[in-house]
This record gives C-alpha cells, structure tokens and sequence, in this order.
C-alpha cells in the first residue's frame, strides 16, 4: 500500500550546519508532497509542498524538490538555526485527502 | 481568519468513561480531518468529512469511536468506553475553501491530549 519513510533517528547538528532530511514514498499516482513541522509545545504547521514533478517547494530557507524518478522529497536548508529545533514531518497526500506521515525526524540545533 | 480550533486541549478521564471533544475549523473551509498522533510517531489518518458527509474512516476507527459533522462546520469525535491505549494527541485539520486555491493544504489545529488512567 501508499506509505512514507523518513530516515532514522534524530538530527543534532551544530548553527550554521546544512541540514538534509531524507524522504521517500511509495504510491501509484502523483501525490502531492507536503513537510509539516511541529516546534516544541505547538501544533502541526505547513512547511511547504510541491504538487507535481520537479516542483521545489520551500519556505524560511527550507527547500524540497519533487522527484518522480526516485520517489522522493528530500529536505534541505543551508544554515541551519537554534529556532529550527523541531520536528519535521514528511506526508503525501494519497486517495480521499489522506496525509500519510513519516515518524518524523527530531532535529536539534546547537548553537 | 483564525485557525483551526480545538476543545478542550486536555483531558484526563479514567478508563470506561466516555469523552467529546470539538473542532471547529477555518471559516468556509468544507473539509475537515481527525488524525491521531500518539508520542514519537506521526499523525495517524481517522477520518474525513466533505461538509457534513463523512467520506472515509480508517480501520483504527474502532466501533468505539464516532464523529459527526451535523451541519458541515464543526465536528466532534467521540471515543466511548476509553481505554488506556486510547490516550493520544487527537489532532483535526480543515482544507478547500472553493475558489481560494491550496485546495490541498490541510490546516491542523492544535489538538486535543488524552490522557486515560
């Protein structure tokens, strides 16, 4: 059936670091691809999405590109800050608008 | 437009006892969502309302579970005869304000914690 990995385990790296957070999905059509982000004590928000092939959503320097070819959607930022602690959800939205979420991936920023 | 709105944001019942919560989506939108999302996972898909019909319900939607949409604005979930494994952070989302564009962004609120004892 649809489903999403997110690479393992939680990210701790160092202000000013390039974060990449690995997504891969499975489905048979084209789903649009959605990265949501949860900040410690909040609820789930939009980070940004892509609705077809070689689309490159992105947001507060947060980049992802569509990629048929590999099924993925890849997270990356440049320069990471302490205010991008948080978690990071990868979800595609399959058949009858359901979001499928990834574990999500904890990622930790020291300054 | 205010966002997505949840109530209560906590709740503590003892198990066997039967607990309501209320969201009340973005204005207009006419879609709305129940997700689950238990600690270290991701949302988990209950299910959707388009308007006040209820189109799709996921097998975790035990017989315990009921949520209705009665006049395509907001919803409520009902969980009867709680039992510990229900305890979770109960999340609803809205999309598709006709006409607006994002038909697919869903917009969560903040949720609901349940805590069974």
């Amino acid at each position: 059936g649809d489903s999403v990995t997110q690479m393992e385990g939680p990210v701790t790296l160092s202000e000013e670091a390039f974060l990449t957070i690995n997504c891969t999905y499975t489905a048979t059509g084209y789903p649009s691809l959605f990265w949501y982000v949860q900040y410690p004590g909040e609820g789930l928000q939009l980070l940004l999405k892509a609705t077809k092939a070689d689309d490159k959503g992105s947001n507060k320097g947060f980049e992802a590109t569509y990629r048929k070819e590999t099924t993925s959607f890849h997270l990356e930022k440049g320069s990471v800050q302490v205010s991008d602690s948080a978690v990071y959800f990868c979800a595609p939205l399959y058949g009858n608008n359901r979001l499928a979420f990834g574990k999500g991936n904890q990622v930790v920023v020291i300054p | 437009d205010t966002g997505v709105s949840q109530d209560p944001r906590h709740k503590i019942t003892k198990r066997g006892q039967n607990v309501t919560f209320r969201c009340d989506p973005i204005s207009e939108h006419n879609r709305l969502y129940w997700y689950r999302q238990t600690l270290g996972q991701g949302p988990e898909f209950l299910t959707y309302f388009q308007n006040e019909a209820q189109l799709e319900k996921s097998r975790l939607l035990s017989d315990r579970f009921s949520a209705e949409r009665p006049k395509g604005s907001f919803s409520t979930l009902e969980i009867q005869r709680t039992e510990q494994g229900d305890s979770a952070m109960y999340l609803c989302a809205s999309s598709y304000r006709p006409g607006q564009g994002d038909e697919d962004t869903q917009y969560f609120g903040p949720g609901t914690r349940l805590t069974v004892l």
